[in-house]
């Protein structure tokens, strides 16, 4: 069963713009949710999680309960924003699962 | 200091051969994760190390597919008789504590790129 669903696989937007990647996911319960970037020929690495209710290098994710969804937003897109998003889901602390990626292309 | 690091970071293998993925994960780190990860895909999680106590291994693909991490620290994931659909990305990630606040958070090392003949 998908538990996790990115339904973009590649994003494109200009500098300054607006940016939101999508991220729904299914489970009735209380999971955690978290957002992992991956920059070019860089590992993969957490940038936000729900519980921390923080914005990281100007993002932010909102947990909708009603929606099931925990989309990653920017007001302002900067080039170095390009990258692999990853949208991922705990339930019990020692299993995730992640969506397969949205690329972001930030246009200059 | 010292990330998580996996060796080799490129394998290729013959179909029906063994291989043996290494993973070091941060010194002091207690969990340990590894994925599977396919061209165009995320993640998918394998198996899960708290110490050197496999607590779930729900996401090996077969029975050819084992981990272990005999003195709660390095791990080793083997895949004996390799097949084509083997060939993927197998990261190893690792935490601190799972945490009665939640879970900490993962650091990953580079990955290994399996190709299988």
């Amino acid at each position: 069963a998908q538990r996790v669903t990115q339904p973009e696989k590649l994003l494109s937007v200009f500098k300054g713009a607006p940016v939101e990647l999508k991220c729904n996911y299914s489970y009735s319960g209380s999971p955690e949710l978290f957002w992992y970037v991956q920059y070019s020929r860089q590992r993969l690495q957490l940038l936000l999680r729900h519980i921390s209710r923080e914005s990281i290098k100007g993002f932010t994710a909102d947990l909708n309960k009603g929606e099931t969804s925990f989309h990653l937003k920017k007001p302002f897109a900067q080039e170095e924003d390009s990258a692999m998003y990853y949208c991922a889901l705990s339930y019990n602390f020692n299993k995730f699962y992640f969506g397969s990626g949205t690329k972001l292309n930030v246009k200059p | 200091g010292a990330g998580v690091s996996q060796s080799p970071r490129y394998k290729v293998a013959k179909r029906g051969q063994d291989v043996a993925l290494r993973c070091d994960p941060i010194s002091g780190h207690v969990s340990l994760f590894w994925y599977q990860q396919a061209l165009g895909q995320g993640p998918e999680f394998l198996t899960y190390f708290q110490n050197e106590a496999q607590l779930d291994k729900s996401g090996l693909p077969s029975d050819r597919f084992f981990a272990e991490r005999p003195e709660g620290s390095v791990s080793t994931l083997k895949i004996q008789r390799t097949q084509q659909e083997d060939s993927a990305v197998y990261l190893c990630a690792s935490s601190l504590a799972i945490g009665a606040g939640g879970t900490d958070t993962q650091y990953f090392g580079p990955g290994t790129r399996l190709t299988v003949l």
